[in-house]
């Protein structure tokens, strides 16, 4: 199975840049794709989709989210950080089965 | 407008049964394969099931695998998760999610919980 590792939290100041990190023990890149994507779940919420391929801005999605990375190294980035943010973020593989996700980070406001 | 609706989850005893139900609107739900999602209380994602659009191959992580059987009907927008052999460990809020165009998991049910417990 693809290991997803993402430290566990995060503490940034409104307006400031917050980068949450997502490193994977095997490549998830597939004919010039990274199967990488990122996810926002607030508190007694389902997931949603922000980010898919590693940089694609899902439907809806504001553009202060952005991704990038590829092979085994990705990034997460929302700037600037909104008080609406405070969340956890979650990556995941799906150049394999089974899908594989990050353990998730949890980000706060200082 | 996609909606994703999760039901059948409760309160069961170690080694019992249960079925939960997603029902799908808003999109063509038979264009799509579909995924069951599980999450602890307090814990992360894990992902445990998919079946493929047309129900031609489905797919199981390892900790349900042999307990645990997706399926689909097309004809009511309907997905299920048949749980056997039910474990503490398996008490869970149980989401279900579509696949995207790349295996992304597009859309998320509200969830549905499941405690195991004596």
């Amino acid at each position: 199975d693809i290991v997803l590792t993402q430290s566990p939290a995060l503490a940034v100041s409104l307006g400031q840049r917050a980068t949450i990190s997502c490193k994977t023990n095997q490549n998830v890149d597939y004919y010039g794709n990274s199967y990488m994507h990122w996810y926002q779940q607030k508190p007694g919420q389902q997931p949603k989709l922000l980010i898919y391929l590693a940089s694609n801005l899902a439907s809806g999605i504001p553009a202060r989210f952005s991704g990038r990375g590829s092979g085994t190294d990705f990034t997460l980035t929302i700037d600037p950080v909104e008080a609406d943010d405070t969340a956890t973020y979650y990556c995941q593989q799906s150049r394999n089965l089974p899908n594989t996700f990050g353990a998730g980070t949890k980000l706060e406001l200082k | 407008e996609v909606q994703l609706v999760e039901s059948g989850g409760g309160l069961v005893q170690p080694g019992s049964s249960l079925k939960l139900s997603c029902v799908a609107s808003g999109f063509t739900f038979s264009n799509y394969g579909m995924n069951w999602i599980r999450q602890a209380p307090k814990k992360g994602l894990e992902w445990i099931a998919l079946i493929y659009y047309d129900s031609s191959n489905k797919y199981y992580a390892d900790s349900v695998k042999g307990r645990f059987t997706i399926s689909r009907d097309n004809s009511k927008n309907t997905l299920y998760l048949e749980m056997n052999s039910l474990r503490s460990e398996d008490t869970a809020m149980y989401y279900c999610a579509n696949y995207g165009g790349y295996s992304e998991l597009d859309y998320w049910g509200q969830g549905v919980m499941v405690t195991v417990s004596s």
